[in-house]
């Protein structure tokens, strides 16, 4: 499978935990984003990386996110200190960005669930 | 402040007629617009795209129509068949590359 992967698939944690989500992208593909969806919404932009380099972060990551694509390959986003709010689906995508129109592939998501 | 709008929630229809989807969007910005199709406890999976400087675009049984003037732009799936039942989402792209979403539309297919 040459998809977008994510894991893990869900996670339970308590309010207070840091927890932190994996994403593969394509393998060609040298742009990489991260969205978070609420229920009866569409994804929101989060940020996103061009090879290594974290060019774009949205007001919706606080300072508890972090995120980080080492080597351009794989992404991390870790969210430190956990509240109930941050329960969300937690949603990868990758692209072969050219400059023009691009299509981004996402991955199945990371479910959180804060208790 | 809301860019990408589907105004409508839900839609159902009978099987072999056709689906109409819409989608307004307030930024002039916006040059590139996708579909994806999205199932439950899944990531969303794309459908379907097209540039600011067509007009339709079409691939199989889907079609995009993009009104820049009105800065509306809808998803027609003829003929609709019962695997279709999703969430659909529009989203809009500029140079940035990130995408906005709409909300979603339920499509409905009833056998």
């Amino acid at each position: 499978d040459t998809g977008v992967s994510q894991n893990p698939r869900h996670k339970i944690t308590k309010r207070g935990q840091n927890v932190t989500f994996r994403c593969d992208p394509i393998s060609e593909h040298n742009r990489l984003y991260w969205y978070r969806q609420t229920l009866g919404q569409g994804p929101e932009f989060l940020t996103y990386f061009q090879n290594e380099a974290q060019l774009e972060k949205s007001r919706l990551l606080s300072d508890r996110f972090s995120a980080e694509r080492p080597k351009g390959s794989f992404s991390t986003l870790e969210i430190q200190r956990t509240e109930q709010g941050d329960s969300a689906m937690y949603l990868c995508a990758s692209s072969f960005g050219r400059g023009e129109g691009e299509t981004q592939y996402f991955g199945p998501g990371t479910r959180l669930l804060v208790l | 402040d809301q860019q990408v709008k589907q105004n409508s929630p839900s839609l159902s229809v009978q099987e072999g007629r056709i689906s109409i989807l819409n989608c307004d969007y307030t930024n002039s910005m916006f040059d590139y617009f996708l579909w994806y199709k999205k199932y439950p406890a899944e990531g969303p999976t794309f459908l379907i795209s097209i540039s600011s400087i067509k007009d339709k675009n079409e691939d199989g049984r889907f079609t995009v129509f993009l009104n820049k003037s009105a800065k509306h732009l809808s998803l027609h799936i003829v003929p609709s068949q019962p695997g279709d039942s999703a969430v659909y989402f529009c989203a809009a792209s500029s140079n940035t590359g990130k995408l906005i979403f709409g909300q979603g539309t339920t499509l409905q297919v009833k056998p």
